[in-house]
């Protein structure tokens, strides 16, 4: 059975940084074509997605939100950490880590329950 | 204002057939493979379908999709009080070299 827990602070201040934690189980990030990303929602809004990281350490982000952006793995651990910096109150919003099975398309097997961040002085 | 439209609700009764569509454009559905996802209130989306008509293992067969052109659907028959949520389409963009989601349609079961 394949679960994603995200883990990382519930508030942030506006020019801060925000650091999310993926722990996984149930796969490996280090099998070939797997990847695991972060997608969020902000309140009663769309799906927005953020980045993904491959088994063999290929990164890949929106484009609006790249240059604010990092994504690191330590599949040793099963973790995946999704940095985002310059917080603002428009970043507010659940934050979901993504399970990709296979590079081959872009659909996302599984999904965190999410976590929700508010960006407030 | 997303790059990929759908209906911001849509309703049935119990044991009708329901479409919600997804449009876009050549970059993006025209182009690329569709998935749709189910987001119960109060839960984390759950992929429906992939690569415009498959379903994962577990998802009933009430659930189909299809697409034609610029624009995709998504086909729920024999609709049930459950099937109430959001559902999300998605695909990728060539132009924007982005994964774009449509804003999401909520379905209300009368």
């Amino acid at each position: 059975q394949i679960t994603l827990k995200e883990s990382g602070p519930t508030v942030v201040k506006p020019t801060q940084t925000l650091t999310l934690t993926c722990t996984f189980s149930g796969f490996s990030l280090s099998t070939s074509g797997v990847g695991v990303g972060w997608i969020r929602q902000p309140p009663g809004k769309a799906l927005e997605w953020l980045a993904l990281i491959y088994w063999d350490d290929d990164k890949r982000f929106s484009p609006s939100l790249k240059s604010r952006l990092t994504i690191t793995k330590d599949t040793s651990k099963n973790h995946v950490v999704l940095t985002m910096t310059n917080m603002d109150p428009v970043d507010t919003a659940t934050y979901y880590c993504v399970h990709r099975q296979t590079e081959k398309d872009h659909r996302f097997n599984n999904w965190g329950q999410g976590t929700l961040v508010t960006v407030s002085s | 204002q997303s790059v990929v439209t759908q209906p911001p609700s849509a309703s049935g009764t119990p044991g009708q057939k329901v479409t919600i569509s997804c449009s876009g454009s050549r970059s993006n559905i025209g182009s690329n493979f569709v998935y749709w996802y189910q987001q119960l209130p109060g839960a984390a989306p759950k992929l429906l379908i992939y690569n415009n008509d498959e379903r994962p293992s577990g998802v009933p067969d009430r659930f189909s999709g299809s697409k034609s052109g610029t624009s995709a659907s998504l086909a729920i028959s024999g609709l049930r009080s459950e099937d109430e949520a959001d559902y999300h389409c998605a695909t990728w963009d060539d132009s924007l070299t982005d994964l774009v989601f449509g804003g999401g349609t909520k379905l209300t079961v009368l």
